[in-house]
């Protein structure tokens, strides 16, 4: 069955550090996965999408890589601040599954001062 | 402002009594979808409809109804909630011309506990 695996354990870093979260799969052949942010309480919000055919991408201090060799992406927050604090969670998405988007259960960031 | 709206956000109920969890969105999506959220497994797919009078089943819709009557709204109705749908609920939505990034705009949820 199709599996999603995140860092249950919650990843604490120093202000300013680069946080990098990863977000492996199997039984997936994603044409592209998303990434995507919960704070405590609130409802996901959508960072970024990587296609199968992109190694990396980047917006502002995110920066997200997709291996579909190693069945593995990786999310990395640079110069983290504690606003940063949050879950993140991510999505791969087969071809034809775009209707049952699955999702990781995530990782808890925190980011301290 | 484009919203995913969600009612009640919270709720607390007994066992075998009806409810509905209302989810209205106005960015005229033709997709949306219903999840439930508990600790350390995530978000789980209850039902998704693909447009007006198109439902179908996700990975938990036991114990679950849904319709589509109209674009904008996807109630979740509970016929006997048992203490086991004590859960977290988000709606969500997408546009049909974002299939191919499928980003998903949810609610702000709605915390039912049903004893």
């Amino acid at each position: 069955s199709q599996k999603i695996e995140q860092n249950s354990e919650a990843l604490n870093i120093q202000e300013g550090k680069t946080a990098t979260l990863t977000c492996n799969y199997t039984n997936y052949s994603p044409a592209y996965l998303q990434w995507y942010r919960q704070d405590p309480g609130r409802g996901p919000v959508f960072l970024l999408l990587i296609r199968e055919n992109e190694k990396e991408k980047r917006k502002e201090r995110l920066k997200v890589t997709f291996d579909t060799t190693l069945k593995q992406s990786l999310f990395h927050i640079t110069a983290s601040q504690p606003a940063d604090s949050a879950t993140y969670l991510c999505a791969p998405v087969d071809p034809g599954g775009y209707n049952k988007l699955i999702f990781g259960a995530g990782t808890r960031l925190a980011v301290h001062p | 402002e484009a919203q995913v709206t969600q009612n009640p956000r919270y709720l607390i109920t007994v066992t075998g009594k009806k409810l509905t969890v209302t989810c209205s969105q106005n960015m005229n999506h033709e997709y949306m979808s219903w999840y439930r959220q508990d600790p350390g497994l995530g978000l789980r797919q209850i039902y998704y409809s693909m447009n007006v009078e198109v439902t179908d089943k996700g990975d938990v819709p036991e114990g679950y109804k849904v319709s589509r009557k109209e674009k904008r709204n996807f109630p979740l109705i509970l016929e006997s909630p048992s203490p086991n749908q004590t859960s977290l609920y988000f709606c969500a939505s997408s546009s049909r011309a974002d299939r191919n990034t499928g980003e998903l705009f949810f609610g702000e949820g709605s915390r039912l506990t049903v004893l």
